[in-house]
């Protein structure tokens, strides 16, 4: 099975604070994803990449950055971290080999910024 | 930008009822995933469909595509208190790197 791996599951930071969320895939795939869930809004995608250090905008990147310096390992940072920033972070993964192919999550990252 | 939408948004529901959640949209979809979280936790794969008009039985769970490609239904028959979580679709199109997801539909089941 895919293993999709946040760093944190919960995390409190303070206005202001640089906060790196990490992410790190298994499977070898090429596409990786960030996304926020909140209540109401559903997914909205932050940054996603094709592949190693390839990153593309999406919908919602402000205040937001990526890295991808290795194949398995997507890295989100909030440059300088707001509290309109509070939120569900998830990570997915997902493979280039056949159209149909799924996305597959982390178990997200809840982080308040206070 | 393609719009997948979900309806209802919300349901809650006794133990033993059916239920179905509809994801519709105005465009073709090559694909279509349905997913389901629970609270705390990341989505989960619960299937794939990519032919028109096809059928997928998952036990209790009953997954539709519709004929054109455009909507999908997942039908639930004698819900169980474990059925209760967000259930989410998402479409893809040609050779998006993108999937568009539905905002969910959040299920409770009561015992």
């Amino acid at each position: 099975d895919v293993k999709v791996t946040q760093s944190s599951r919960y995390l409190v930071k303070r206005t202001g604070e640089k906060v790196f969320l990490e992410c790190v895939q298994d499977m070898d795939h090429e596409n990786m994803f960030w996304y926020r869930q909140d209540p109401g809004l559903g997914l909205r995608l932050i940054y996603f990449s094709y592949d190693v250090k390839m990153k593309e905008k999406g919908d919602i990147p402000e205040g937001y950055s990526v890295s991808r310096e290795k194949k398995e390992r997507f890295s989100l940072i909030l440059e300088s971290a707001s509290t309109n920033q509070t939120s569900m972070y998830l990570c997915a993964s997902r493979s280039l080999q056949g159209a149909s192919q799924p996305q597959h999550f982390g178990d997200g990252t809840r982080l308040s910024i206070l | 930008t393609q719009l997948l939408e979900q309806s209802p948004q919300f349901l809650s529901i006794q133990e033993g009822e059916n239920l179905t959640v509809y994801c519709n949209s105005s465009s073709v979809f090559s694909s279509l995933q349905w997913y389901r979280q629970e609270p705390g936790e990341g989505p989960v794969l619960l299937v794939t469909v990519v032919t028109g008009g096809e059928v997928k039985k998952l036990k209790r769970l009953t997954f539709q595509f519709g004929d054109a490609r455009k909507d999908s239904s997942l039908h639930i028959t004698a819900a169980q208190t474990g059925d209760t979580g967000l259930y989410l679709c998402a479409g893809a199109s040609g050779g998006s790197y993108i999937p568009t997801f539905g905002r969910g539909t959040s299920l409770i089941v009561h015992p």
